[in-house]
């Protein structure tokens, strides 16, 4: 069965550098997302990404980040100066089109801010 | 703008019983209601969904929810509770015509007590 799948796992940076998670989205999909989740706190919207440029963003998703689609199959979220705020874990999604259709999430990247 | 509350931060119940997490949602339009459940350490696993028609929709793992319009309401239930349901569970709203952005509840930790 096809899946998201996101690199690395776990991300330790220290505060002011950069850094930049990838997901693979599974392949026939149009739609593609991040996520980020807080320890305890709820799963927010990031971005989503369609048809190669921002389609929605969310107030979150500030100068600090930016997401490319550099080949066809990987999907990156960048992050510029990292702050201790940013310490989460950031899931990527995809779907293949329509809001009416699910999205399929990957494992998540758990980004630790020092 | 779109919400979704879950009044429940962890609901306890018996293996065996018949289990309800609760949801309401808020949106302006028509909207699309999904369920999630995330393990430790895991991504999010889609379980169902409402886009139109019945009321009641059935997904994976035996779990079924009902929407209900007047109600603004979208509960996760199950007829028979198992120890291997022990999760934590998000509410998700999504709205016809948009990109398809997803907001989730805060999530509800269901504990099924052996």
């Amino acid at each position: 069965e096809p899946e998201v799948t996101q690199t690395p796992s776990h991300q330790v940076t220290q505060m002011g550098q950069e850094v930049i998670l990838r997901c693979v989205p599974i392949s026939n999909h149009l739609y593609f997302y991040w996520y980020r989740q807080i320890l305890g706190q709820k799963v927010e919207f990031l971005v989503s990404f369609y048809n190669n440029e921002i389609s929605e963003k969310s107030e979150i998703f500030d100068d600090q980040f930016s997401v490319e689609r550099p080949d066809g199959s990987n999907f990156t979220l960048k992050i510029r100066s990292t702050k201790l705020e940013d310490s989460a874990m950031y899931f990527c999604a995809s779907t293949v089109r329509g809001s009416y259709n699910e999205q399929f999430f990957g494992p998540g990247t758990r980004l630790t801010v020092l | 703008a779109q919400s979704v509350a879950q009044p429940e931060d962890q609901v306890n119940v018996a293996e065996g019983n018949p289990l309800t997490v609760k949801c309401t949602y808020s949106v302006s339009g028509n909207p699309y209601l999904f369920w999630y459940v995330q393990y430790p350490n895991r991504g999010l696993q889609f379980l169902l969904k409402y886009i139109t028609g019945d009321n009641l929709v059935k997904g994976s793992y035996g779990f079924e929810a009902e929407f209900n319009k007047s109600q603004t309401s979208f509960h996760l239930k199950k007829p028979s509770a198992l120890v291997s349901d022990s999760a934590l569970y998000f509410c998700a709203v999504s709205v016809s015509g948009g990109y398809q952005k997803v907001t989730f509840g805060i999530g509800t930790k269901l504990q099924v007590i052996p």
